[in-house]
C-alpha cells in the first residue's frame, strides 16, 4: 500500500537558520507533490506544489526538490522565523486535481 | 485567492445527536469538495469526495450512511454526522478544488472540532 514518511520527531533549531524536512514515499508514483503548513486547530494552507518532471521550486524563503528516483522531498525554509513554527505536510496526488495522500507532519519549532 | 469557509470551527454535541457541518466556497466555484477527518497526531484522511448535483464517492470503511455529504451547488457542501458517537469525536476539515486549480494546490476549510459527550 502507498506509505508517505516525514519525520516523525520535532524539528527544532534555531532563528536564522535553514530547516530541511523530508518527505519519503513508497509503492506510490506521484505525477504531483504538494506541501502544506498546519497550525494548531486550523486547515493546512497550501504553501508548494512540484510535478512529477521537475527538480527543484522556489517561492520566497521556501524552496522544495523532488526526487523521483530516490522517492523523496525535501522542503526547506531558509533565515527562519518563529512565525514559522508549524507542521508541515507533505502530500501526493496522480493529477492535478484528484484524491489527495497526505503524510502525518513534521512540527517545526524555531526559537528566537 | 480562493477561500473556503468553513462552520461551525466548534461543536459539542450529545451522543445520539446528529451534527450538521458547512463548508462554502466564496469566490470561486467549487465543483469538488473534499472531506478529511484528522485525529491528534494523525494525517488528514480523506472521507469522501462529492461532486456538485452527484452521490459522493465515499472511502473505504467510512460508513456512508452515517456521514451523510451533499453538495447542492457550486458554493455549499455540507458533511452531517448522524447519531454521533465518542468515536466520531476529531477534526474535520473540507477542501475546495475546481477544474483550474490543478497548478495551485487545493483550498481548506478551518476545520471543525467535533466532541461527542
Amino acid at each position: 500500500s502507498q506509505k508517505i514518511e516525514q519525520n516523525s520527531e520535532a524539528l527544532n533549531i534555531q532563528e536564522g537558520k535553514t530547516a530541511t524536512l523530508t518527505c519519503n514515499y513508497t509503492n506510490y508514483s506521484p505525477a504531483y507533490l504538494q506541501w502544506y503548513r498546519q497550525d494548531p486547530g486550523r486547515g493546512p494552507v497550501f504553501l508548494l506544489l512540484i510535478r512529477e518532471n521537475e527538480k527543484e521550486k522556489r517561492k520566497e524563503r521556501l524552496k522544495v526538490t523532488f526526487d523521483t528516483t530516490l522517492k523523496q522531498s525535501l522542503f526547506h525554509i531558509t533565515a527562519s522565523q518563529p512565525a514559522d513554527s508549524a507542521t508541515y505536510l507533505c502530500a501526493l496526488s496522480n493529477s492535478g486535481y484528484s484524491t489527495l495522500t497526505f503524510g502525518k507532519g513534521t512540527m517545526l519549532l524555531v526559537s528566537p | 485567492g480562493a477561500v473556503v469557509s468553513q462552520h461551525p470551527s466548534r461543536v459539542i454535541c450529545k451522543s445520539g445527536t446528529s451534527v450538521k457541518i458547512e463548508c462554502r466556497s466564496l469566490d470561486f466555484q467549487a465543483t469538488t469538495m473534499f472531506w478529511y477527518r484528522q485525529f491528534p497526531k494523525q494525517s488528514l484522511m480523506l472521507m469522501a469526495t462529492s461532486n456538485e448535483g452527484s452521490k459522493a464517492t465515499y472511502e473505504q470503511g467510512v460508513e456512508k450512511d452515517k456521514f451523510l455529504i451533499n453538495h447542492a451547488s457550486l458554493t455549499l457542501s455540507t458533511l452531517t454526522v448522524t447519531s454521533a458517537h465518542p468515536e466520531d469525536s476529531s477534526f474535520y476539515i473540507c477542501s475546495g478544488s475546481v477544474a483550474d486549480r490543478g497548478n495551485y494546490g487545493y483550498t481548506f476549510g478551518s476545520g471543525t472540532r467535533l466532541t461527542v459527550v
